[in-house]
Formats: C-alpha cells, sequence, structure tokens
C-alpha cells in the first residue's frame, strides 16, 4: 500500500518568513496530492491540492510542487502570518485507491 | 465549497455502552464517505471507507463488529461505537467526496471521551 512521509514535524519561522514542508510517497500509481490545515480541536480543511499531471500551483501565498519521478511533493507558504500556525498534514491517494494515506503532520509555529 | 457535518462534536461515556456519531454532508451528495480516527499528536488512520448503500470496506486491523459503519443515504453515514472502552477515546473524524471526484471534505469531528 501507499506510504507517505513528511518532514519536519515541527517548524518555527518568524513572522513575514517562508516555510517549507516536504513529503514523500511510495505508490507511483497516486496521482492526488492534497495538502490539509488542522487547527486544535478541529477537522481538516483542505488549503491546496496538485495532481500529477501538473508539477507545480500557487494559491496567494501558498504553493505546492510535485517530482513525480522522485516521488516528493512540497507545501511553501510565503509571508507567514501568525494565523498560519497550525498542523499540516500532506496526503496520496489514486485512482483505484480513492482513501487518502496522511503523513504523519507538521506543527508549524509562526513567531510575531 | 462542500459542507460535511458531525454530531455530536463530543461525547462522555461510560465504559461498556455504545455510542453513535453521525456524519452529515449538506449540500451534495456522498456516494462515499470515509471515517477516520486521530490520537493525540498523531496522523489521521483510515478505519473504513462506505459506499452508500452497500457494506463497509473496513482497514486492516479495524474491528467491524466493534465500529459499526452504516451509510444508508446520500447524505448521512454514521459509526457506532460498541462496547466503548478507555482506549477507543479518541477524535473521530469522517469525510465525504461527490462521484469520481479526488476531493474530500472533512467533518469537524467528534471526540470521544470512555471513563
Amino acid at each position: 500500500g501507499e506510504n507517505v512521509e513528511q518532514h519536519p514535524s515541527t517548524l518555527s519561522v518568524q513572522e513575514g518568513d517562508s516555510a517549507v514542508i516536504k513529503c514523500t510517497y511510495s505508490d507511483s500509481a497516486s496521482n492526488y496530492f492534497p495538502w490539509y490545515k488542522q487547527e486544535l480541536g478541529k477537522g481538516p480543511q483542505l488549503i491546496i491540492d496538485i495532481r500529477s499531471n501538473v508539477g507545480e500551483k500557487k494559491d496567494q501565498r501558498i504553493a505546492v510542487t510535485l517530482n513525480k519521478t522522485a516521488k516528493h511533493f512540497s507545501l511553501h507558504i510565503t509571508e507567514t502570518q501568525p494565523e498560519d500556525s497550525a498542523v499540516y498534514f500532506c496526503a496520496a491517494s489514486n485512482e483505484g485507491r480513492r482513501a487518502l494515506t496522511f503523513g504523519s503532520g507538521t506543527r508549524l509555529q509562526v513567531q510575531p | 465549497g462542500a459542507v460535511v457535518s458531525q454530531h455530536p462534536s463530543r461525547v462522555i461515556c461510560k465504559s461498556g455502552t455504545s455510542v453513535k456519531i453521525e456524519c452529515r454532508s449538506l449540500d451534495f451528495q456522498a456516494t462515499t464517505m470515509f471515517w477516520y480516527r486521530q490520537f493525540p499528536k498523531q496522523s489521521l488512520m483510515l478505519m473504513a471507507t462506505s459506499n452508500e448503500g452497500s457494506k463497509a470496506t473496513y482497514e486492516q486491523g479495524v474491528e467491524k463488529d466493534k465500529f459499526l459503519i452504516n451509510h444508508a443515504s446520500l447524505t448521512l453515514s454514521t459509526l457506532t461505537v460498541t462496547s466503548a472502552h478507555p482506549e477507543d477515546s479518541s477524535f473521530y473524524i469522517c469525510s465525504a467526496k461527490q462521484g469520481a471526484e479526488n476531493e474530500q471534505f472533512f467533518g469537524p469531528g467528534t471526540r470521544l471521551t470512555v471513563l
């Protein structure tokens, strides 16, 4: 089955700096890669996703890159703000296995 | 975006009792719903996948007789934790998707505490 690894487990940055979170996956059949933000006591919220036919996607301060050959994808947050502080999860799925396999999560803290 | 609700948001029960958690898609038809469990400071672990009108598919290690899942309509799935024990205390989260779409929409979660 699919295995998704995520690094780092914790990340502390100063407000205004950039944050990068990286994930690798094992199943070459995976073709959908979403990123979720989870605040304490709440369910995950989709912040951006990318499909395997695209190498990069951007939405304002958030961008995701995908390298299918190396089987890794990354989340980039620019101009971080204190409200970006949360736990971020990457995930992967494919047409055959529609359930998501999640990474272990990254706790991002943005220091004001 | 699509909205998924869960009820209750938190529940405390005594050991040995059963607890039912509801997951509803409010503005779309959820052909597939997923149930996840999340322990403190850990990731989401898939428990089961349910398709409307058919039996749920459980992940390895998840007891189907203990975690009963019913997906009787395109907008409602229920998870019943039978004979709950303290080790079942966790954050239970559902998600829903429509048809062949990849995107899943998550509910706000239900915190279960078994005394």
